[in-house]
Order: structure tokens, then sequence, then C-alpha cells
């Protein structure tokens, strides 16, 4: 089993619509988990970053952490075709490395 | 900062051919990363250095693969000989002392290889 598992996509909404991405993990001792977003042809970004359980708003993203069921999701309210891009899952593994998920591409049209 | 800067862009070459990828970190980073992105692996990383040593290298993939940290403000990546199926983008990223990290890597825009 992979230790971060992410559906691929794509997904394609319409403007304005809410958007669940979501990343499943093998080792319940995970305690760092992180959303990055990459556009075509460009290097990861950090989009945000979540201790532990619980949610995390910032704007129209929440980041959400279900430990019990190593579950991460991000939710995107009222999307943009600006926020078309991939959104990669991370998990930060004995602070120091980060293992990524594949990957989800969202594409959302007008 | 001009951020984490990778060259070349592109690379073309041929099956057998040596590939060398550089990496300038952010000034002050104390750790750089060395990741490769395909569409069926995703991200994987290959070796990351802190300190301009090697910590882990168990990522990558044989020993057609080597990578250098000469001093804290570059690092290359050599593929020798290189194969097609080493065809990938190829990311350098840096970040902060590892003690305070909070996963946040800086990525370069990546070095696209296509070996034919």
């Amino acid at each position: 089993q992979k230790e971060v598992e992410q559906d691929p996509g794509p997904l394609s909404v319409p403007e304005g619509a809410i958007v669940s991405l979501n990343c499943t993990y093998s080792n319940s001792a995970f305690q760092y988990f992180m959303w990055y977003r990459q556009y075509s042809r460009k290097g990861p970004e950090l989009l945000m970053y979540t201790y532990s359980s619980g949610n995390k708003e910032d704007g129209r993203f929440t980041a959400q952490v279900d430990k019990s069921s190593k579950y991460i999701s991000l939710f995107i309210r009222d999307s943009q075709p600006s926020d078309s891009a991939t959104y990669l899952c991370a998990i930060l593994y004995n602070t120091d490395k980060l293992i990524f998920g594949t990957g989800t591409r969202l594409q959302v049209f007008p | 900062d001009a951020g984490v800067i990778q060259s070349p862009r592109h690379e073309v070459t041929e099956m057998g051919q040596e590939v060398t990828l550089r990496c300038k970190p952010i000034s002050g980073h104390n750790s750089l990363f060395w990741y490769r992105q395909t569409m069926m692996r995703g991200l994987e990383l290959l070796i990351y250095f802190n300190n301009n040593v090697p910590i882990d290298d168990s990522g990558m993939p044989e020993d057609r693969f080597s990578a250098k940290m000469p001093n804290a403000s570059f690092s290359t990546l050599k593929i020798q000989p290189s194969e097609p199926r080493d065809s990938a983008v190829y990311f350098c990223a840096s970040s902060p002392a590892l003690a305070t990290n909070t996963g946040e890597l800086f990525f370069g825009e990546g070095s696209r290889l296509t070996v034919l």
C-alpha cells in the first residue's frame, strides 16, 4: 500500500461550485499534513498546512484532517477558473521528508 | 528573492548520453531536495541534503543517478547513461532549517527531460 493515495481525476466543475479533494494515508503516526497547488508547467507551491486533526480555513479554502479514518480533504468554495490546477496532498514524515500524493487535476470552467 | 533557480528548463537527449541538471536554492535555506515527477508515479523524492550533506538518497533509482552539493548555493543531479524511462520533470526544492520545517518547500520551475 502506498503511504499516500490520491485520486488523479481529472475533476471538472462549473465556476462557483464547491470542490472536494481527498487523500488517504496509511501511517497513523503522521501528524503534519499539507496541500500544495501546482499550475501547469510550474513547481508546486504550499497552499495550506495543518497539524493533527481538525479544520483549518483560509479564505475560500478549508483543509480537514480526520485521523481516525486517515483521511485528509481540501474544500474549495465558490471555485474560480483561476483555481484550475493540480492539487497535491503531502505528509511530513520524520520532520524532514515530504511524501506527496500523485495529485488531482482540477478544471473549473466559466 | 529570485526563488529556486533550475537549469536547463528543457532538455532533449538521446539514450546513453549524460545529463546534468542544476539547481540554485534560495539563499539561507539549509535543506535542498531533488524530486522527479511523472504522470504515473507523481512526485518522488530522489535525494535531499541538509547543510550540503546528503541525508537520504534512498529514492535514487539506481547507480546511473548521482547528486552533489558542493556548496550552499549549488547542486547538480546527474544521469549517466540516460535511458528513455528517465524522461520526467525534475524539480529542485529548498527549505529553511529542518527543526522548524512546517513542510513548506520552495520549488523551482523544474527541468523537463526527454530521453529519446
